[in-house]
């Protein structure tokens, strides 16, 4: 089936270690995002990828890094320099021609600090 | 910031339609209303979007005033599976624009 597979579900990390979350498609969408969710709250752009080898930042970058070496990948890395990476972290794609184009969403991946 | 406002929350009685509403006085004219909808611990579900005309799929149908200052999104006939928060979001219609979040309308549906 097409869709967004994000992995592992849940993740834990100790302080002081970098994590890395994945994101692929099969929908060969050309953008993809990362949002962050805190509890009672909406979603936060992190970063998004309109194209490979292309990334820009989105309202809360710090801390976070990503690479689009491939159309169907667009990992998150949380870095130690992030202060609180307890959150949802979720990934999105979307065809970037064409109007109006939805996102689809994964189902998420719940970082939580030992 | 969101561009859109919604009410906190709202209940609706199993069998009935469920009419959640949205403002956005500062829509612009290439801007579609997109709804999408979470459910606890799940990634966000694409619903319905809209420009100007009124639009009706499987899920749920949007209702949009002439001016285009807000819209109604309805599920007609609530289930207890419709339980979730409700996102109303403006968007511009480049494909690659991303989406900005508000805190959306927590739909109870009641038995």
């Amino acid at each position: 089936d097409g869709g967004i597979t994000q992995s592992p579900k849940y993740l834990f990390r100790k302080e002081g270690q970098n994590v890395t979350l994945s994101c692929e498609q099969n929908l060969n969408h050309d953008a993809m995002y990362w949002y962050r969710q805190d509890p009672g709250q909406g979603l936060r752009l992190i970063y998004y990828s309109q194209i490979v080898n292309d990334f820009q930042k989105g309202d809360i970058a710090e801390g976070y890094s990503v690479s689009r070496e491939k159309k169907e990948s667009f990992p998150l890395t949380v870095t130690s320099a992030q202060k609180n990476p307890t959150a949802f972290y979720l990934c999105a794609s979307s065809q970037q021609q064409g109007a109006a184009q939805p996102q689809h969403f994964g189902d998420g991946t719940r970082l939580s600090i030992l | 910031d969101a561009k859109t406002t919604q009410p906190t929350s709202m209940d609706c009685a199993e069998g009935r339609a469920a009419n959640l509403p949205c403002n956005h006085s500062t829509i612009s004219g290439n801007e579609y209303v997109y709804w999408y909808r979470q459910i606890h611990s799940q990634g966000p579900q694409y619903i319905i979007h809209g420009l100007k005309n009124n639009e009706t799929n499987e899920m749920a149908s949007l209702i949009i005033t002439e001016d285009r200052k807000s819209s109604t999104l309805i599920l007609p006939h609530a289930t207890l599976r419709d339980t979730a928060v409700y996102y109303c979001i403006v968007r511009g219609n480049s494909g690659n624009t991303p989406l900005v979040f508000g805190k959306g309308t927590r739909l109870s549906v009641i038995a």
